[in-house]
């Protein structure tokens, strides 16, 4: 499995609401990523996960909540977001230091209605 | 900071060469990448060189990189309509340029 799946791949929902976002991996791999990426932007980074620990946090509001519940598994609660949090949401991995890159995952189209 | 800079656009006619240019600060990577991405799509790692390197070749891809001026670039020869995606270059792994959009017309 040389994946990174991403779920929902769309995803709609009110600026009141409660969501999560799904990212797994079976590759291995030690580090996980969120990305933000607006239309006609470069992906920016908001969360890395390093085995299982949050090692980098972009200044993100705290409306956005990773988690890491495992090596596989990496998660993004979303509670009370505002209209311009809609965007593509990228989660990728890597094996870490190396010239590996990141595998990403196909994204979730969130838009706050 | 970090700061990776690419032209936005690019048009190229089918079966011709296409080179995708970026600069970057940071002369501390040891890795500089190029991803691309399709419409509605997640980004695909194309190739990538070692800071030590000065060119890679991989089928149609050429990188070539000039550590001296900060500038690496990515020749696609043969170009085909679907090589028509966004391509972005990154460095340090954390940081993206800002996306080349490259159209192929037949």
């Amino acid at each position: 499995d040389t994946e990174v799946t991403q779920t929902p791949k769309h995803l709609v929902m009110g600026m009141t609401n409660k969501k999560s976002l799904k990212c797994e991996q079976h590759m291995g791999h030690r580090a996980m990523y969120w990305y933000k990426q607006k239309a006609k932007k470069p992906p920016e980074l908001m969360f890395v996960y390093s085995y299982e620990k949050l090692s980098i946090n972009e200044s993100v509001p705290s409306r956005f909540s990773p988690e890491c519940p495992n090596s596989s598994l990496l998660n993004l609660h979303l509670h009370a977001l505002q209209p311009e949090d809609s965007a593509l949401y990228l989660c990728a991995s890597s094996q870490g230091a190396g010239p590996y890159g990141y595998t990403f995952g196909s994204g979730t189209r969130l838009t706050v209605v | 900071g970090e700061d990776v800079e690419q032209s936005l656009f690019l048009s190229v006619r089918e079966g011709d060469s296409s080179v995708i240019n970026c600069t970057y600060t940071d002369s501390s990577s040891t890795y500089l990448y190029w991803y691309k991405q399709e419409p509605g799509a997640g980004l695909q790692l194309l190739t990538y060189i070692f800071s030590n390197m000065d060119m890679k070749q991989d089928q149609r891809l050429t990188v070539l990189l000039n550590k001296k001026d900060k500038h690496l670039s990515l020749r696609i020869a043969d170009t085909q309509t679907g090589d028509s995606a966004i391509y972005f270059c990154a460095e340090g792994k954390l940081i993206f340029g800002s996306g080349t959009r490259l159209l192929v017309r037949p």
